[in-house]
């Protein structure tokens, strides 16, 4: 059971927009709508960033966006800010043994 | 306001068990519509799932670790706990533990604020 997985690293200069994907299998991201994507800054505890593939929890920017085509997810965001500059994670639930897998996680920078 | 603490030792020997606990305010471990999760992040590398406990005691680990792991709830106390055998110094890392929630997507939402574990002699 691998993890899932995403590129290692994503740049944008701020105001773009930059998309950071997550591939799985028809096991986990493929067959579930059941992907979330984390922001992670050193030392803190991950945030909530999108939850069910596409959902924002409240509090969250409306520049953070998630969707999904078949065994690969996508989070964007648009309008890059200094402050996103941060590792993402996703995950997903999987239907084989261990019920959640993570991707190795993807270091933004905003040039 | 719900919240999660991790505790326990800083410092493990290597081939002993590391030990970790996590302490619920706010809602109760009970409740049918949660998971209670174990991560960890070792230094320099990304998130890593460990395994999860259900109120039922049904238990999800991850495959790489679940030779070593065991994950289990204590209901009057609001808590549920890591143990992890064996350890080496592959399993120094910050130690998080966070709520899956059911009803979106599996997806976490509360943890607590890490703990460092060293695993040094």
């Amino acid at each position: 059971q691998s993890a899932l997985t995403q590129p290692a690293s994503v740049s944008g200069s701020p105001g773009q927009s930059i998309t950071i994907s997550c591939t799985g299998t028809s096991s986990d991201v493929g067959g579930y709508n059941y992907v979330s994507w984390y922001q992670h800054h050193p030392g803190k505890a991950p945030k909530l960033m999108i939850y069910d593939v596409s959902n924002r929890p409240s509090g969250v920017s409306n520049r953070f966006s998630g969707s999904k085509s078949g065994n690969t997810a996508s989070l964007t965001i648009s309008g890059l800010q200094a402050e996103d500059e941060s590792d993402y994670y996703c995950s997903s639930y999987t239907s084989i043994n261990s019920l959640v897998l993570f991707g190795g996680g993807t270091k933004l920078t905003v040039l | 306001q719900l919240q999660l603490q991790e505790s326990g030792p800083g410092v493990v020997k290597p081939s002993e068990t590391l030990s970790l606990t996590c302490t619920v305010s706010g809602d109760p471990v009970s409740r049918t519509i949660y998971y209670w999760g174990w991560l960890r992040q070792p230094p320099g590398t990304g998130l890593e799932w460990i395994g999860s406990i259900y109120h039922t005691g049904s238990t999800n680990y991850s495959p790489s670790l679940k030779s070593r792991v065991t994950i289990s709830l204590d209901t009057s106390k609001n808590q549920f706990s890591l143990k992890l055998t064996s350890v080496t110094a592959a399993d120094t890392a910050v130690y998080y533990c966070a709520r899956v929630e059911i009803l979106t997507g599996y997806s976490m939402g509360y943890w607590g604020q890490g703990t460092l574990v060293t695993v040094s002699a």
